[in-house]
């Protein structure tokens, strides 16, 4: 079965620094990988997503992920914090193995971006 | 616009009562799920359907209940043998043809016992 882990519950920038998330996953196959993000009360939203081409992937509001096999790590990084940025932020993966094809993502717990004036 | 809409954003129930929360999305996909979020536990998925008439338990199905009547609706019922209701539910759903698509989130409804 897959599993995902995000390292740091909060994480905390200045505006302008640069952010780190990082996620690390478990999966017996090649994996699909997701980034969300969730503003308070709100649904999830898709930040960018990994399904196998390009390792380096590019996302919305200027966030992007790397694909790295051999440390089974997708971080999340942004070269420079914005204040709007402060959320919490969901790395899943889903698990294509078997051919099932029910979209089924197992998330980790979240991590709260804060970003300081 | 296409979307997906919960009602209601905020649900009390007393202890004992069922109630269901409400997912409906225009968005012609096949597949529809239901997650529960608790603080510093990500989601967790509850119940899902692929196809109309047809739907699967999840992780935590235990308490819950679900029908699967129409493409576009997907009531979840959480019924008073679920132990600890109190969240924050959140519907998805995904176009059911391939590996690579998205799972689109509804804005959610808190759940709070009282």
């Amino acid at each position: 079965a897959q599993s995902v882990t995000q390292l740091g519950s909060h994480v905390s920038v200045s505006e302008g620094a640069l952010v780190l998330l990082r996620c690390n996953y478990s999966s017996s196959v090649p994996p699909y990988l997701f980034w969300y993000v969730q503003y308070p009360n709100q649904g999830l939203q898709l930040l960018l997503k990994y399904t196998s081409a390009a390792t380096l992937v590019k996302g919305i509001n200027g966030f992007e992920a790397e694909f790295k096999k051999s440390e089974t790590s997708f971080h999340l990084t942004k070269p420079s914090a914005h204040m709007s940025d402060a959320a919490e932020y969901f790395c899943a993966v889903r698990d294509n193995a078997g051919g099932t094809s029910y979209g089924k993502l197992t998330f980790g717990q979240g991590t709260i971006l804060t970003v300081h004036p | 616009d296409g979307g997906i809409t919960q009602s209601p954003k905020y649900l009390f129930r007393k202890e004992g009562q069922n109630v269901t929360l409400s997912c409906e999305q225009n968005l012609n996909h096949d597949a529809m799920y239901w997650y529960r979020q608790d603080p510093g536990q990500g989601l967790r998925l509850i119940y899902y359907s692929q196809i109309v008439n047809d739907f699967q338990k999840g992780d935590i199905a235990e308490g819950y209940s679900v029908s699967r009547e129409k493409k576009e609706s997907f009531p979840l019922t959480v019924t008073s043998a679920q132990k600890n209701p109190t969240a924050f539910y959140l519907c998805a759903s995904k176009d059911r043809g391939g590996f690579t698509d998205t799972q689109y989130f509804g804005p959610g409804t808190r759940l709070t016992v009282l």
